[in-house]
């Protein structure tokens, strides 16, 4: 059964970047078929999408986040990355990566979720 | 692109049915069969209860179900039970490869 687990430093400091990894269990992150994604969710408030990635030269962002954000893949370890940078306190949130179906480079839903991580911004 | 818009809280009591309504624009919502709802228990990973707005993924109760009509999805739970008191998200495509969740609506069972 493929499972997904989040990883990375859980306080970083404002300004800095934010880097978390999600390593796929018993899959292929290179598989066509599926699309790789994170999404986040603030303390007592609402799932955010922040971008997803279908393979090294297709991903899509959030255009509140555009400009901080970057998704790649690394597929000699199975895993793919979510880049933040300059965060701040407001980037303080539960970080989740998920699974999607390819539908032709439509993204649909999220079938498959890691089991979130928390990141705290703090000096 | 602006989230969709879900009730903050509705409530039912056992056995009963309650919809929750999820309402965008003709951008996303109404432009696209693409409406997801996630259940989400405190302290854990969203769950995925329906998806291209009325399927079932396997193993996901028949008391659930969803339908559109313009730009407002809705899930409905039917027979309501304590184990459905939690929060639930709809999420949506918004074209140009981008998606969009709601703000979630918190079910209480009186």
């Amino acid at each position: 059964q493929v499972q997904l687990q989040e990883s990375g430093p859980g306080l970083v400091k404002p300004s800095e970047t934010l880097s978390l990894t999600c390593t796929v269990f018993d899959g292929s992150v290179s598989s066509d078929y599926y699309y790789w994604g994170w999404i986040r969710q603030p303390p007592g408030k609402a799932l955010e999408w922040i971008g997803h990635m279908y393979d090294s030269e297709n991903t899509n962002y959030n255009s509140a986040l555009k400009s901080r954000v970057s998704i790649s893949v690394d597929t000699s370890k199975n895993q793919f990355s979510l880049k933040l940078s300059s965060v701040t306190p407001a980037d303080t949130a539960v970080y989740y990566c998920a699974r999607g179906i390819n539908a032709g480079y439509v993204p649909n839903w999220f079938a498959l979720w890691g089991q979130g991580t928390l990141v705290t911004v703090s000096a | 692109q602006s989230a969709l818009t879900q009730p903050d809280s509705v409530s039912g009591s056992p056995g009963q049915s309650i919809t929750i309504s999820c309402t965008g624009t003709s951008s996303d919502v109404g432009r696209y069969n693409l409406v997801s709802w996630y259940q989400q228990q405190p302290g854990k990973a969203p769950k995925l209860i329906l998806f291209e707005v009325n399927k079932r993924p396997s193993g996901v109760s028949n008391r659930f179900s969803g339908s559109k009509s313009g730009n407002t999805a809705s899930l409905t739970i039917s027979g309501l039970q304590d184990e459905d008191e939690t929060d639930y998200y709809c999420c949506s495509y918004g074209g140009n490869r981008n998606l969009v969740f709601g703000g979630g609506t918190t079910l209480t069972v009186l």
